[in-house]
């Protein structure tokens, strides 16, 4: 079993849509759950960064973790043609930044 | 503010050659990572620099795979002898500390190609 297992897509949706990302893992000892996007031949950016149960807002984009079920999940609200891109979950064990990343979802908005 | 500097870009090379990548972290930054991402996979942590000094190579292939960041400041990542399954984006990051609550930044890559 992968430690950290997300579905690659692709997802494609209609402008102004609502888009779900999801990821899963296994070790129940990790504390940091992130997000990354990364566009096409550019490295990974930091979307959302949070290390604990709940949801945490910034704009169009709410990151939910649940622990006890260790899923993490990122929403986006009023999908746009820029969001086009693959978003990547990290999640660390803590202690020095040593992230495992999940294979990433290609999603792709359309006007 | 400059970014992760990285070179080449691209690099197209036959197996059994050998390879160097370079990067220039953001000043500043004493941590610098250095990722291998295979197409269609997320990015996978070869190497971690603390200054000068290893914290994490575990999965670094060190038969073929060596790194080096000599100053504190930038780094090379060597492959020798290259092999088809080395074909990836390298990809360097770096942040202000180690800790996992610190924002990593990362370059644009160097794409391999080993053929």
């Amino acid at each position: 079993q992968k430690e950290v297992e997300q579905d690659p897509g692709p997802l494609s949706v209609p402008e102004g849509a609502i888009v779900s990302l999801n990821c899963t893992y296994s070790n129940s000892a990790f504390q940091y759950f992130m997000w990354y996007r990364q566009y096409s031949r550019k490295g990974p950016e930091l979307l959302m960064y949070t290390y604990s149960s709940g949801n945490k807002e910034d704009g169009r984009f709410t990151a939910q973790v649940d622990k006890s079920s260790k899923y993490i999940s990122l929403f986006i609200r009023d999908s746009q043609p820029s969001d086009s891109a693959t978003y990547l979950c990290a999640i660390g064990p803590g202690g020095y930044n040593k992230l495992i990343f999940g294979a990433g979802t290609r999603l792709a908005v359309h006007p | 503010e400059a970014g992760v500097a990285q070179s080449p870009r691209y690099k197209i090379i036959e197996k059994r050659q050998s390879v160097a990548f370079w990067c220039n972290p953001i000043s500043g930054h004493a941590t610098l990572y250095w990722y291998q991402q295979i197409l269609g996979q997320g990015p996978k942590l070869l190497i971690q620099f603390q200054n000068n000094g290893v914290v994490d190579d575990s999965q670094l292939p060190k038969d073929r795979f060596s790194a080096e960041r000599l100053k504190g400041v930038d780094s090379t990542l060597k492959i020798q002898p290259a092999k088809l399954e080395d074909s990836a984006v390298y990809l360097c990051a770096s942040s202000l500390g180690p800790g996992a609550d610190t924002e990593a930044f990362f370059g644009q890559g160097t794409r391999l190609t080993v053929v």
